[in-house]
Formats: C-alpha cells, sequence, structure tokens
C-alpha cells in the first residue's frame, strides 16, 4: 500500500461509452498526476496537478478530460475513446516543496476499449 | 535525444548474482533521481531516492549517482527470483515534472 489507490483496478469499455477513474491519495502531496503506460514504451505523462491547479496537458486528446477536486482527489473522464487507449493508466502523487519530491504511484487501472 | 535513456533489456542473472542497471540522461538541471520497481500489472513502486551526486545504500540495493557523467545505476547484491520485475529510473529538476526510462526487464533464475 502506498498510500496512492485508484479505482477501478479494471475497466473494459466501448467506443461509446462513458466512464471516469478515480485515484486518491492520503499522504497530504500536493502534486497529482495522471500518466499513461503502453508496452514496450515509458511513462507518457498527461496531466498535472498542483494546488488542484492544472500545470500540465501533455497534448492529451479532448476524449480524456481530468478533474480535481482538491488536493487529495484526482479523476479521469473518459470519453468516446479509440482501442489505441487501452493502456494502463497510473495516478501518482508528489510533495512539490521541501527535500523530499518523490512521487508514490497507485496500483493503475488497467483499461480495455473494445 | 531522449531526456532519458535506459536500455530495456531484457535481463537475465541467475540467483545471487549482482545485477547492475543503468540510465543516462541529457539534462543537467536534474537534481533528483529514483529507482522503481514494477510488477507485471501494478503500479511502479519507489525503491531509492537520491538527491545530487553520490550513493545510498538500502539492504541489498544501491543507488550511484555520477552528475559529471550524467550516469546513474542501481545495483542489486545477492539477488533473488522476488527482484524479477521492471525497474525504471526517473528524475528531475526544480518543478514537479518527472522524466522516465523506458524501463530494464529482469528475470532472476532460481
Amino acid at each position: 500500500e502506498t498510500g496512492v489507490t485508484q479505482t477501478p483496478r479494471h475497466l473494459v469499455m466501448g467506443m461509446t461509452n462513458k466512464k471516469s477513474l478515480k485515484c486518491e491519495q492520503h499522504l497530504g502531496h500536493n502534486a497529482m498526476y495522471w500518466y499513461k503506460q503502453s508496452a514496450k514504451k515509458p511513462l507518457e505523462l498527461m496531466f498535472v496537478y498542483n494546488f488542484k491547479e492544472q500545470t500540465e496537458n501533455n497534448s492529451v486528446p479532448s476524449r480524456f478530460s481530468p478533474e480535481c477536486p482538491n488536493s487529495s482527489h484526482l479523476f479521469l473522464h473518459l470519453h468516446t475513446l479509440q482501442p489505441e487507449d487501452s493502456a494502463l493508466y497510473l495516478c501518482a502523487s508528489s510533495q512539490e516543496q521541501g527535500s523530499n519530491t518523490e512521487a508514490f504511484f497507485g496500483q493503475g487501472t488497467r483499461l480495455t476499449v473494445v | 535525444q531522449k531526456e532519458v535513456e535506459q536500455d530495456p533489456g531484457p535481463l537475465s542473472v541467475p540467483e545471487g548474482a549482482i545485477v547492475s542497471l543503468n540510465c543516462t540522461y541529457s539534462n543537467s538541471a536534474f537534481q533528483y533521481f529514483m529507482w522503481y520497481r514494477q510488477y507485471s500489472r501494478k503500479g511502479p513502486e519507489l525503491l531509492m531516492y537520491t538527491y545530487s551526486s553520490g550513493n545510498k545504500e538500502d539492504g541489498r540495493f544501491t543507488a550511484q549517482v555520477d552528475k559529471s557523467s550524467k550516469y546513474i545505476s542501481l545495483f542489486i547484491r545477492d539477488s533473488q527470483p522476488s527482484d524479477s520485475a521492471t525497474y525504471l529510473c526517473a528524475m528531475k529538476k526544480a518543478g514537479n515534472q518527472f522524466y522516465f526510462g523506458t524501463g530494464t526487464s529482469l528475470t532472476v533464475i532460481p
């Protein structure tokens, strides 16, 4: 248990569905991230939130819509996805200030788009 | 040129061997260096975290950072089958953008 919890762990959705991924961190961090992990590729940063404000949107298609209602919760809303969006979606958090700025990850949501 | 380069392997070693995993990077502004272990179908787990140059040891694991060469290493002593996983290096400068390697797949054979 790393202090970052993601739900659901697995999700299968059709291309016309709408679903949401949820992330909650219990570490008191002020930055939260969404990453996409595909086979044989480095982690791809999607979004960064710092103190609930989005500070990074890494040219992510609009079919992915993040929401950060507070410093502890992060959502990724999905709609009209494509099969190539199938991947492991990872949430992470970190403390921006101070000497301990390493990121802690959740277990990920394995997404399959059919 | 990629910000972080990491040999994807796969790397296969016998149980008890010393494993050396490496990453190189191009940005001299990186100050924080991390190693993560990722088991299949799980999220990355932080193994080692180092600020600036030098060595850090934790049990069977040693992390080394050589900023002059832009090179970081993770050594695993007395490797065990349970060490079989993908190892990701990561680094960052001031701010909250992390740069990850592609990961090295390691198998320790009993």
